[in-house]
């Protein structure tokens, strides 16, 4: 099927707005993972979600970052009164399960560019 | 803070010639997995080495494991102007399940 989609691919937003980005997984996988990809950079990871299990949220910066997936679907990250050294791509991945050794499978990526 | 640390951070050889990027990283892995992100895009997987396995090959890519010394190296042979990215080693650690990421390599591949 399709791969994992990210909506939208490119937000300019002005200092102190909120945003929200969105993630369509690949169907059938669990596993969602948030990274973040400053310029020329590696990825920061954020969050994770696997099933229904609580996530883990030790990777956002603040708390102006959060995130929500439903079920095992579509996953929103937002981030609250947007600050310049927030403009990065923000990539989404998902994998068929939790175990150690199923690949993740990502996005193109939302760049953010806070103004 | 990253656990993987690619060597060299750019790298830039002529198409045919081979390409050999290292990884270094801290913990007990369960994995070692390389990645790769064309530019504007995001990220392939490329191959996996469980923490029990020593080399493993994948048409012309070639993944060593030494977990003595925590490194890692990815060997592509006969490159082509194709194999042009980022390249990205990341780490399954055995005391979770988020998938680390180093800062990653530039291949430059001139035809």
């Amino acid at each position: 099927g399709a791969g994992v989609s990210q909506s939208p691919s490119n937000k300019v937003t002005e200092k102190g707005k909120d945003v929200e980005l969105r993630c369509d997984p690949i169907s059938g996988h669990t596993a969602l993972y948030w990274y973040r990809q400053r310029l020329g950079q590696g990825l920061e990871f954020l969050i994770y979600f696997q099933g229904n299990s609580a996530p883990d949220k030790s990777g956002l910066p603040s708390d102006r970052f959060s995130a929500e997936r439903t079920g095992e679907s579509v996953s929103t990250l937002t981030i609250q009164r947007t600050q310049q050294e927030d403009s990065a791509v923000y990539l989404c991945a998902s994998s068929l399960d939790a175990s150690y050794n199923s690949p993740l499978h990502f996005g193109n990526g939302t760049r953010l560019t806070v103004t | 803070s990253q656990q993987g640390e690619e060597d060299p951070q750019a790298l830039s050889i002529q198409e045919g010639e081979n390409a050999t990027m290292n990884c270094s990283y801290k913990t007990s892995i369960n994995n070692l997995q390389w990645y790769r992100q064309n530019s504007g895009r995001g990220l392939v997987h490329l191959i996996l080495i469980r923490s029990n396995e020593r080399e493993k090959h994948s048409g012309r890519l070639r993944v060593t494991l030494d977990t003595s010394k925590k490194s890692s190296s990815l060997l592509i042979t006969a490159s082509r102007a194709a194999d042009t990215a980022s390249y990205f080693c990341a780490t399954r650690e055995t005391s979770g399940s988020r998938l680390t990421f180093g800062e990653g390599t530039q291949l430059t591949v001139n035809p």
